[in-house]
């Protein structure tokens, strides 16, 4: 079983839906990316957090660390949208990140 | 800044030929990382480097060597090149591994193919 587990693989919805994806992990953490990866493949990061939750835009990212469990949610969406979705952590007493599997998205117009 | 550069974009290998993969980052980040990337599949850690220096293995070395004798630069050789090391690879920085200034920044990755 993978350390971090995303959901749903795959996700295809309509503009202007709100779409929510979710990572869970079943190590100890310090800290959880949200990464963005386009068709070209470039990868942006989207967020870093150990707590809480932060907001950038139409983006929202929360994290549960007593439930290991964070969501990656965006309102208002559009097709500009699409993408893989990644999330991965930074493993306790580690320097090194482990990624889910990724989340593709396909907003439709 | 320019960020982090990698380069080639593209490259094509016969099996058993060694080639280096550069990588270079302005930002003055400490840890720097080298992942690859296969069809369908999430990214893998091959090495990482916490300073100039430092180097450490992650999930699979196997058929790579890094060095890190400067911040700056972080290269990735591949020895014998082999057909299961068809990927895209890429590097990755950031100032600071757990704390909030931890943003991680990426390469435009690099396409790997040996035949």
């Amino acid at each position: 079983k993978n350390e971090v587990e995303q959901s749903p693989q795959n996700l295809t919805a309509q503009e202007g839906e709100f779409i929510t994806i979710n990572c869970s992990y079943s190590v100890g953490i310090s800290a959880l990316h949200w990464l963005q990866q386009h068709p070209g493949g470039g990868i942006v990061s989207l967020f870093m957090l150990s707590s809480g939750k932060k907001k950038h835009g139409r983006l929202i990212a929360t994290i549960n660390i007593q439930e290991k469990h964070s969501s990656l949610h965006i309102t208002a969406s559009h097709p500009r949208d699409s993408a893989v979705y990644i999330c991965a952590v930074i493993i306790q007493g580690a320097q090194k990140l482990v990624f889910g599997q990724g989340t593709r998205l396909t907003i439709n117009p | 800044n320019a960020g982090v550069t990698q380069t080639p974009k593209f490259r094509i290998l016969k099996i058993g030929q060694s080639m280096t993969l550069q990588c270079a980052q302005d930002m003055n980040h400490n840890y720097m990382y080298w992942y690859r990337q296969d069809p369908g599949m999430g990214l893998k850690l091959i090495y990482y480097s916490v300073g100039a220096g430092i180097t450490d293995k992650g999930e699979v070395p196997n058929g790579y060597n890094v060095s890190r004798s400067t911040t700056e630069y972080f290269p990735l050789r591949l020895e014998l090149a082999a057909p299961s090391q068809t990927s895209v690879y890429f590097c990755a920085s950031s100032y600071a591994g757990t704390s909030d200034t931890g943003e991680l920044f990426f390469g435009e990755g690099s396409r790997l193919t040996v035949l």
